[in-house]
């Protein structure tokens, strides 16, 4: 069964805007893991965040875990338009799970 | 160094007909992964192997489905008497470690199957 799930399934903004996306996941984990996927093919690992860290950051990106609501969000701030791609948040409760995917698109 | 790397990209089979998907994992990476992933959908796990351990087989779909890791290193995906549902791309990945780690993937194959 799948762990996480993000929200939305679909963002379109303008490139300098900046970009929220949430994921929500149901059992405990040890980290939480975002990644990125630009068409279709391989993941770039972006972002790792352990449960006993709240917030972290790398670049212009941005990450927040709230165990206590079992959700995290990625922002990515100043977008471009190579920003583009979809994002995947996993969560490791032993393996990695992952989910469904927020599909951003960054308009110049 | 070297990514991860699979072979062969693109690949079209007949149904009925069986496949090999090659994956060659970061050198050292005792960690390997199999995931499959619909158009537009995301990653669905199939295997993992850990080292010398036997490996999780919990998401293979079908006993169509097997793969194997030889040395600890490469590994084979193998897809038995392939079906129009199985038309996916075919993902690997590799950590250093264990399960919950960074994983490092490799640029898919994308299976047709006509």
């Amino acid at each position: 069964s799948q762990q996480g799930e993000e929200d939305p399934q679909a963002l379109s903004i303008q490139e300098g805007e900046n970009a929220t996306m949430n994921c929500s996941y149901k059992t405990s984990i040890n980290n939480l893991q975002w990644y990125r996927q630009n068409s279709g093919r391989g993941l770039v690992h972006l972002i790792l965040i352990r449960s006993n860290e709240r917030e972290k950051h790398s670049g212009r990106l941005r990450v927040t875990l709230d165990t206590s609501k079992k959700s995290s969000s990625l922002l990515i701030t100043a977008s471009r338009a190579a920003d583009t791609a979809s994002y995947f948040c996993a969560t490791d409760g032993g393996n990695l799970i992952f989910g469904k995917g927020t599909k951003l698109s960054v308009k110049p | 160094g070297a990514g991860v790397s699979q072979s062969p990209s693109n690949k079209v089979t007949e149904k009925g007909k069986d496949v090999e998907l090659r994956c060659d994992p970061i050198s050292g990476h005792t960690a390997l992964y199999w995931y499959r992933q619909s158009l537009g959908q995301g990653l669905e796990f199939l295997i993992y192997f850990q080292g010398n351990s036997a490996p999780d087989k919990s998401g293979l779909p079908s006993d169509r489905f097997s793969a194997e890791r030889t040395g600890g290193s490469v590994s084979t995906l193998t897809i038995q008497r392939t079906q129009q549902e199985d038309s996916a791309v075919y993902l690997c990945a590799s950590s250093s470690f264990s399960g919950g780690d960074e994983q490092y993937f490799g640029p898919g194959t994308r299976l047709t199957v006509t």
